[in-house]
């Protein structure tokens, strides 16, 4: 199956730091990217939807200024926690779609822990 | 998109078939049945997914009941490194939509 990767696969970040974490589909465009947050022992959660060239649209309770997301090209999507606190500690995945029916993937995930 | 249930957890011993059930009865007819499977710090794995047709893959079969209310997977010999968190999602065809991940059920695959 097609390849979606994210990096960095984990990071370590300072209370009131922003951090980037990015996503890309290796080997096909993707005309939509998917972010998910998954707190420990829970499951996943849509957190938003990103189409390339557009703005994302976010689910309802997450803040649009906090968590940016940028699907600059049909490759890439970035999301950025602004401001990070540890309630933000989470693992945030992506999934990329090719806009074809059955061609969605997940990303291995990013493993974010604020101190 | 219906609403699924599955079993909270579930063990098996390793080289035998584990069997895990979801309802759907309130599945509409145009929705599929899709199986993901997460193991622990990675990404959801695609499974399997079926219409009202029982599917077989290299990794799993979907069988789903005649009046499609219920299925099951089934990983015909499961071995340690299938223990993971098993979700079952019914949802419409896959044309771009997110997807939508209830709890799941833990599967322990035990020597």
């Amino acid at each position: 199956g097609a390849v979606v990767s994210q990096h960095p696969s984990w990071v370590i970040c300072k209370s009131g730091t922003s951090v980037k974490i990015e996503c890309r589909s290796l080997d096909f465009q993707a005309t939509t990217m998917f972010w998910y947050r998954q707190f420990p022992k829970k499951s996943l959660m849509l957190m938003a939807t990103s189409n390339e060239g557009s703005k994302a649209t976010y689910e309802q309770g997450v803040e649009k200024d906090k968590f940016l997301i940028n699907h600059a090209s049909l490759t890439l999507s970035t999301l950025t926690v602004t401001s990070a606190h540890p309630e933000d500690s989470s693992f945030y995945i992506c999934s990329a779609h090719s806009g074809a029916p059955y061609e969605q993937y997940f990303g291995p995930g990013t493993r974010l822990t604020v101190t | 998109d219906a609403k699924t249930t599955q079993p909270t957890s579930m063990d098996c011993a390793e080289g035998r078939a584990a069997n895990l059930p979801c309802n759907h009865s309130t599945i509409s007819g145009n929705e599929y049945v899709y199986w993901y499977r997460q193991i622990h710090s990675q990404g959801p794995q695609y499974i399997i997914h079926g219409l009202k047709n029982n599917e077989t893959n290299e990794m799993a079969s979907l069988i789903i009941t005649e009046d499609r209310k219920s299925s099951t997977l089934i990983l015909p010999h499961a071995t340690l490194r299938d223990t993971a968190v098993y979700y079952c999602i019914v949802r419409v065809g896959d044309y771009g939509q997110n997807f939508v991940f209830g709890p799941g059920t833990r599967l322990s695959v035990l020597p």
